[in-house]
């Protein structure tokens, strides 16, 4: 069954340090997201990408983030100048297979661990 | 703003007993989304609900939406400790493509 998959799942930084998080949806998927969730919190939204473009993005996403779909499958999300307080668990979602009508339902990759020392 | 308000937050029960998880949303929205997530994994897409009356049934777990009330729950039947984990119900405002928004969750643990 096809999935979501995340790379890395685990990833230390240090506080001002760049990183970027990859993301395979699922083939055929035409929506993808990224949303984080702090440990023991709920998740939160950050930024919705369709056909090419950001469709959506929460007051989370400042200008520290982008988002890109480099090439045909993969979808990354930079954090640029990394904070304490970005440290969470990161997931990737994709959505809507045209194929088969799709419901908006959304599948969820593994997730990053983001560590920011 | 789109609200999701989970209640309980902490459930504790019993195996073999039964219990209702409840979720209310604030939108006109017409569909609702249950995951379940098990420490440090991700997000297991349980039931999609597309429309008002709507009830589905996956082994001793069932969801219900009523969108008159804006309220979803998540029925557990007879609980055994196999369905210990947290539960989110999600709502997008009913637009197609849209971010999702996510209740606080409820921690349920089933003892033996």
């Amino acid at each position: 069954e096809p999935e979501v998959t995340q790379t890395p799942s685990h990833q230390v930084t240090q506080m001002g340090q760049e990183v970027i998080l990859r993301c395979v949806p699922i083939s055929n998927h035409l929506y993808f997201y990224w949303y984080r969730q702090i440990l023991g919190q709920k998740v939160e939204f950050l930024v919705s990408f369709y056909n090419n473009e950001i469709s959506e993005k929460s007051e989370i996403f400042d200008d520290q983030f982008s988002v890109e779909r480099p090439d045909g499958s993969n979808f990354t999300l930079k954090i640029r100048s990394t904070k304490l307080e970005d440290s969470a668990m990161y997931f990737c979602a994709s959505s809507w297979d045209l194929r088969r009508g799709g419901n908006n339902e959304q599948f969820f990759g593994p997730g990053t661990r983001l560590t920011v020392l | 703003e789109l609200k999701v308000e989970q209640n309980p937050l902490f459930l504790s029960m019993q195996e073999g007993k039964n219990y209702t998880i409840y979720c209310n949303y604030s939108t006109t929205s017409d569909r609702l989304y249950w995951y379940r997530q098990d420490p440090g994994k991700s997000l297991e897409s349980l039931f999609v609900l597309l429309s008002n009356g709507a009830v589905k049934q996956e082994g001793r777990l069932m969801a219900s939406l009523d969108t008159k009330a804006r309220l979803s729950t998540l029925h557990i039947t007879a609980a055994v400790h196999d369905l210990s984990a947290t539960y989110f119900c999600a709502d997008t405002g009913g637009t197609s493509g849209s971010r999702l928004t996510f209740g606080e969750g409820t921690q349920l643990t089933v003892n033996p």
